[in-house]
């Protein structure tokens, strides 16, 4: 079975910290993406990863950024805290472009 | 990016009730896909569905493909509690870096 971790289950940060966010996914999978979940807004996609060191924004990479220097490893940066970034972040991977979308459980982050 | 509507947004039925949530979009879908969400964990891909028509079965889910591939539907049949979470439907896209859209999600619940 393909395993996604995710580094923490929930982080409290305040505003204005550098928050960093792991995730590991143990299948070598090509592709690796970041989601955050808001109620009301669904899953919005806020980086992908297609290749080591290749990364594309998603649909809201304001106030991100994100790092795979490994294959297995996607970091998802927040350079300064805000309390509207709170939100639940999912990160997932995928083996290729056929391929579905295998998530972690989350990391819950609370901006104060 | 493609527009995904999913209703109804909250559900709550007892056990053994049958219930069909629906997924539509203004424009037609390369692939459609369901992903379950049980509470405190990440979305887990149910089925993708690619041809207009398609009637996929897992279980006591029935997932549907309108002909026009602009909609599709899920029914589950004599609903169980462990059948509560969020169903979010997906886009994944033909061709290019997968880039997944998904819809804000129907919340089901069901009572014992």
């Amino acid at each position: 079975d393909v395993k996604v971790t995710q580094s923490s289950r929930y982080l409290v940060k305040r505003t204005g910290e550098k928050v960093f966010l792991e995730c590991v996914q143990d299948m070598d999978h090509e592709n690796m993406f970041w989601y955050r979940q808001d109620p009301g807004l669904g899953l919005r996609l806020i980086y992908f990863s297609y290749d080591v060191k290749m990364k594309e924004k998603g649909d809201i990479p304001e106030g991100y950024s994100v790092s795979r220097e490994k294959k297995e490893r996607f970091s998802l940066i927040l350079e300064s805290a805000s309390t509207n970034q709170t939100s639940m972040y999912l990160c997932a991977s995928s083996l290729n472009l056929d391929s579905p979308l295998h998530f972690g459980n989350g990391t819950r982050l609370t901006v104060t | 990016t493609q527009l995904l509507e999913q209703s109804p947004q909250f559900l709550s039925i007892q056990e053994g009730e049958n219930l069909t949530v629906y997924c539509n979009s203004s424009s037609v879908f390369s692939s459609l896909q369901w992903y379950r969400q049980e509470p405190g964990e990440g979305p887990v891909l149910l089925v993708t569905v690619v041809t207009g028509g398609e009637v996929k079965k897992l279980k006591r889910l029935t997932f549907q493909f309108g002909d026009a591939r602009k909609d599709s539907s899920l029914h589950i049949t004599a609903a169980q509690p462990g059948d509560t979470g969020l169903y979010l439907c997906a886009e994944k896209p033909s061709g290019g870096y997968q880039k997944v859209t998904f819809g804000i999600g129907t919340k089901l619940q069901v009572i014992p």
